[in-house]
């Protein structure tokens, strides 16, 4: 099984409306989670990550994400989409010795 | 400044060439990274390093050698270049804050475009 999955290729959100980017995972142990931003021809940067205590994580940029055990899920939040937060979206988890990316979400808001 | 930085930031080769990508970081952290993202985004590590000493070796082909002269540098170097090896390589860096094993905030270099011809 996947140990991170993104479930959706794409998302598109009107400016102004709320966002989520889904994302679940799959691993044994205690999960540790991040959320990390692309945007175009840029590397990759950390909006926020769960790693114990509450189960709403606040980030950068007005993004929040929510650590839910029962559904594996850590999805990311935002409640007033920005033309800006236009960007790639990746979740991710600690496997064992290692961090395991997702395939990626692209985010496009609409003006 | 930039925080982690990579040379060059486009590099077009033949194939069966010898290439290297350079990394370095100005944020005196411990641990260093490079990771490969294909064209689908999909993106993968394949090594990483602490205070310059392997500890990630992912299932990589052996024409990839990474080099770490000291701390702040990890250089990546791939032999015989094929057309697969084209990708954008990012190197990244992150501090051992005490925390839960491979839990620290990765901080990413702009990357390098590889195109094999």
């Amino acid at each position: 099984a996947q140990s991170v999955a993104q479930p959706e290729d794409q998302v598109n959100v009107a400016e102004g409306n709320p966002l989520t980017v889904k994302c679940t995972y799959s691993v044994s142990g205690n999960p540790y989670l991040f959320w990390y931003v692309q945007y175009p021809n840029r590397g990759l940067q950390f909006l926020l990550k769960y790693i114990t205590g509450d189960n709403l994580v606040k980030g950068s940029y007005g993004f929040e994400a929510e650590f839910n055990k029962s559904q594996t899920s850590f999805h990311l939040k935002k409640p007033s989409a920005l033309v800006s937060d236009s960007a790639l979206y990746f979740c991710a988890v600690r496997e064992r010795d290692k961090i395991i990316f997702g395939k990626g979400t692209r985010l496009h808001i609409l003006p | 400044d930039t925080a982690v930085s990579q040379t060059p930031k486009y590099l077009v080769t033949q194939m069966g060439n010898d290439k290297s990508i350079k990394c370095e970081q100005n944020l005196g952290h411990d641990t260093m990274y490079w990771y490969k993202q294909d064209s689908k985004k999909f993106l993968k590590i394949m090594f990483s390093y602490n205070n310059k000493e392997l500890i990630i070796n992912e299932t990589v082909p052996n024409r990839f050698s990474p080099k770490s002269p000291d701390k702040a540098h990890l250089n990546l170097h791939i032999n015989s270049l094929e057309l697969g090896d084209s990708a954008v390589y990012f190197c990244a860096s992150s501090q051992n804050s005490g925390g839960p094993l491979w839990t620290d905030t990765q901080y990413f270099g702009p990357g390098t475009r590889l195109t094999v011809l």
